[in-house]
């Protein structure tokens, strides 16, 4: 099944700098890649994804890049602010099964604890 | 903007004892699904739903553990006899016809 690395475990910025998350995947099946944010306490929140028909996307401060060749795709948050500071997850999923009754379990990295000091 | 809801957000229960999660999804999302977040660690995929039954399921989600969306809203996990090592944050997704899966607030299940 699919695995998902995700690097580092812990990043400690600036605030005003940039900050980048790194994974790997396994699958090369897998064509769906979406990032969450996750606060303490609080659910997984989606802030960006990306397909694997496309190489880069943005969404204001942030931007999610994807190599296929390399099974390899990486958060990018610019100009960081304090209220970034949150636990970050990769994930990967494959696309909906032949019947269609599935867009694909989504397999989660280990999470960034990402910290903005002020 | 519509949210996924889920209740209770905290149960304590005694091991052996069954417990059922409730989730409302999304209103037109026709895709549900059930993950789990131990403490301090990544988020596990248990199970997905679509068109009234288990698309897909992992090796987590054992004989112990089942689903049903009992009516038009409602989509549940049952843990028949829960075990120590079910406690954890167990968090109910669905997803349109898109591909982003959105998360409700979790239970918090305590299992002593």
């Amino acid at each position: 099944g699919e695995n998902v690395e995700q690097h580092p475990s812990t990043l400690s910025v600036q605030e005003g700098d940039s900050a980048v998350i790194k994974c790997t995947y396994s699958d090369s099946a897998s064509n769906y890649f979406p990032w969450y944010k996750q606060e303490l306490g609080k659910r997984p929140q989606l802030i960006i994804d990306i397909r694997s028909n496309v190489g880069e996307k943005k969404d204001q401060r942030i931007a999610v890049t994807l190599n296929k060749t390399a099974k390899h795709f990486s958060l990018h948050i610019t100009e960081t602010q304090p209220e970034d500071s949150a636990v970050y997850f990769c994930a990967a999923s494959g696309g909906p099964d032949a019947g269609g009754t599935s867009y694909g379990k989504l397999t989660f990295g280990q999470g960034t604890i990402l910290t903005v000091h002020p | 903007e519509p949210e996924v809801t889920q209740t209770p957000s905290h149960q304590v229960t005694q091991m052996g004892q069954e417990v059922i999660l409730r989730c409302v999804p999304i209103s037109n999302h026709l895709y549900f699904y059930w993950y789990r977040q131990i403490l301090g660690q990544k988020v596990e995929f248990l199970v997905s739903f679509y068109n009234n039954e288990i698309s897909e399921k992992s090796e987590i989600f054992d004989d112990q553990f089942s689903v049903e969306r009992p009516d038009g809203s409602n989509f549940t996990l049952k843990i028949r006899s829960t075990k120590l090592e079910d406690s954890a944050m167990y968090f109910c997704a669905s997803s349109g016809q898109g591909r982003a899966q959105y998360f409700g607030p979790g239970t918090r299940l305590l299992v002593l």
